[in-house]
């Protein structure tokens, strides 16, 4: 079935520690990624999106991700997370009519 | 201001008796959508719509239905077919350039 997956369901970290959430998707052919994040109590941000060219794409917040076609996977990154960083990270891929997304992950920034 | 409206943020309802949740957007979007959210399984696709008097199921459609008779409307019906009704439910619309707009949700309970 096609999926999204996102291998990593609650991360910890400490202030300052680097950051990379996982995402692989099963779509073939040419799809557009995301990566939404959900502050506590907040609605669904884009945090970044790619669609084509530079397979590395930034976004709000000092966040990257990769795009790496030949795994299939749409990773994100951030060099030093903050406190604030603390949220719910969800990739989603779109392709054709319909937009699906990962189960989510719950990062916690320890201060 | 352009967005998307849900109301209301909260609603009861007692078992066995159907419930509509609105959305409404102002961003002359062709496509919406509507998601459910719950702990550890991110958002779950039920129906969209990618324009008037047309609507697809999505992956949990079950217990729902919907109805498109406007371009800024998309109201969504949770049956008393639906098992487990109670849940967070999340309006969308998508722009030409395939990102999404998420509007801020509804909490649903049933009693």
């Amino acid at each position: 079935a096609q999926s999204v997956s996102q291998h990593n369901h609650h991360v910890i970290l400490s202030e300052a520690a680097s950051l990379e959430l996982g995402c692989n998707y099963s779509y073939g052919g040419t799809v557009n990624l995301f990566w939404y994040v959900q502050y506590p109590g907040q609605h669904l941000q884009l945090l970044l999106k790619y669609f084509s060219g530079d397979p590395l794409v930034k976004g709000i917040k000092g966040f990257e991700a990769e795009f790496i076609k030949s795994k299939f996977s749409f990773n994100l990154r951030k060099p030093s997370v903050q406190w604030s960083d603390t949220a719910e990270y969800f990739c989603a891929v779109s392709r054709d009519d319909k937009i699906i997304f990962g189960k989510g992950t719950r990062l916690h920034i320890l201060p | 201001d352009g967005g998307i409206t849900q109301s209301p943020k909260y609603l009861f309802r007692k078992e066995g008796q159907n419930v509509t949740l609105s959305c409404e957007q102002n961003l002359n979007h062709d496509a919406m959508y509507w998601y459910r959210q719950d702990p550890g399984q991110g958002l779950r696709l039920i129906y969209y719509s990618q324009i008037v008097n047309d609507f697809q199921k999505g992956d949990i459609a079950e217990g729902y239905s919907v109805s498109r008779e406007k371009k800024e409307s998309f109201p969504l019906t949770v049956t008393s077919a639906q098992k487990n009704p109670t849940a967070f439910y999340l309006c969308a619309s998508f722009d030409s350039y395939n990102e999404q707009f998420f509007g801020p949700g509804t909490r649903l309970t049933v009693l």
